[in-house]
């Protein structure tokens, strides 16, 4: 298994700024995902940061607008820059072991909201 | 493209009964399937992993079935409990390289 720990839990932050999520995992991971899910939604998977390398984003997401940084195997920040409302979402971190079987491990989230 | 249905979108039911939840996939080819359960405004836990060559997987009062061939799974909650109230959510994953798949969820509410 893994245990991840995601901070802050949640923080309610004025429009134009940033924030910036951290997770640390409790073993040495290749890829880190981030996700993003909006209110009443599904997740949305922003981008996988592996390290050593650019993240790489999915499609509707930029780097300018979410910059992540990996700087080693157990740690990845995502930045949420340039805040507005529509960013009022759950960000959570996740990472794959993979063994047996590639099982799929989350952090305890990050509840944002912009006023 | 792989594509993940859950229904219903939410479920209330009285605190003591046996409920199934289910999940569908289009395309049976896949490397193996979560549940995962979310609490209001949390993070995802870990529920039941199920390899594509098994049938199912048990812990404690819950049971998970996969039947790839029809593309569906189930996740059973035997004696249900108030503290069962979250939302679950199920996840396909197609190879063992690749990215897990959501379906959006059902919301389940334990009435006590």
């Amino acid at each position: 298994s893994a245990v991840i720990s995601q901070k802050p839990s949640r923080d309610i932050c004025q429009r134009g700024t940033s924030l910036t999520i951290q997770c640390q995992v409790d073993s040495q991971v290749t890829m880190m995902f981030w996700y993003r899910q909006q209110p009443g939604q599904s997740l949305t998977l922003i981008a996988t940061a592996n390290q050593g390398s650019e993240a790489t984003y999915e499609s509707g997401f930029v780097i300018d607008k979410f910059p992540i940084s990996r700087p080693n195997l157990t740690f990845s920040t995502l930045t949420v820059s340039n805040m507005s409302p529509e960013d009022s979402s759950i960000y959570l971190c996740s990472v794959d072991k993979k063994g047996y079987n590639t099982e799929a491990f989350f952090g305890q989230g990050t509840r944002l909201t912009v006023v | 493209k792989q594509e993940v249905t859950q229904i219903p979108a939410a479920l209330s039911v009285p605190e003591g009964e046996n409920l199934v939840l289910n999940c569908s996939f289009t395309d049976s080819a896949i490397y193996n399937l979560q549940w995962f359960r979310q609490d209001p405004g949390k993070g995802l836990t870990s529920l039941l992993l199920i390899q594509s060559s098994q049938r199912e997987q048990t812990s404690g009062r819950l049971n998970a079935s996969l039947d790839k061939s029809s593309g569906r799974s189930t996740l059973y909650i035997a004696a249900s409990q108030p503290g069962d109230s979250a939302t679950y959510l199920c996840a396909v994953r197609p190879g063992r390289d690749d990215k897990i798949i959501f379906g959006k969820g059902t919301r389940l509410h334990i009435l006590p």
